[in-house]
């Protein structure tokens, strides 16, 4: 079965503070990858993914991951976090053709202005 | 605007109500999905369709029972839950066929079992 462990449940950060929050999955073969944002009262909705390729994935607003194999990690970075990047954030894995993602707990990421 | 329309946004039901909750995509996908969000747990996969074959049921007490009339809509049938059901229920889609891919979500349907 597959698994996903976001080390991090709260993040607090300063405006243009680097943010890198942690991502492992547990699956041994071939995985699709990915992050969604929640943001206040809104829709879960895609940052960015990686299906094959080059490892660093450059999402949008500014988001980017870096998928490494003998880690099993896909962090989510961002080298300066603005307030409106207040949300809640998962990561997700698809393997083995399996239906559907497996969805980490997510990380309550609070910027202060 | 997702292209994945859920309604209603908020339900409260008593433990004896049977109510349901439905699920609508206008993105020619072929696969739905229903998660349950609860406060500090994972999202848990409910059920999948898929070319509107039921492919998942990952161990969903029957008091839920879902139905895919076409591959645009998807219902999740509500009957005697219990308060820990409450939860915000999401609808999701993807292109379908082998590989899940990315999920489009609803804005989901908040669920309050008294």
């Amino acid at each position: 079965a597959q698994s996903v462990s976001q080390h991090n449940h709260h993040v607090i950060l300063s405006e243009a503070a680097s943010l890198e929050l942690g991502c492992n999955y547990s699956y041994g073969g071939t995985v699709n990858l990915f992050w969604y944002v929640q943001y206040p009262g809104q829709h879960l909705q895609l940052l960015l993914k990686y299906f094959s390729g080059d490892p660093l994935v450059k999402g949008i607003k500014g988001f980017e991951a870096e998928f490494i194999k003998s880690k099993f990690s896909f962090n989510l970075r961002k080298p300066s976090v603005q307030w409106s990047d207040t949300a809640e954030y998962f990561c997700a894995v698809n393997g083995g053709g399996a239906d559907g993602l497996t969805f980490g707990k997510g990380t309550h990421l609070i910027i202060q202005p | 605007e997702t292209g994945v329309t859920q309604t209603p946004r908020h339900l409260v039901m008593g433990m004896t109500n049977k109510k349901s909750l439905k699920c609508e995509q206008h993105l020619g996908h072929n696969a739905m999905y229903w998660y349950k969000q609860s406060a500090k747990k994972p999202l848990e996969l409910m059920f999948v369709y898929n070319f509107k074959e039921q492919t998942e049921n990952n161990s969903v007490p029957s008091r839920f029972s879902p139905e895919c009339p076409n591959s645009s809509h998807l219902f999740l049938h509500l009957h005697t839950l219990q308060p820990e059901d409450s939860a915000l229920y999401l609808c999701a889609s993807s292109p379908g066929g082998k590989n899940t891919g990315e999920l489009f979500f609803g804005e989901g349907s908040r669920l309050t079992v008294l």
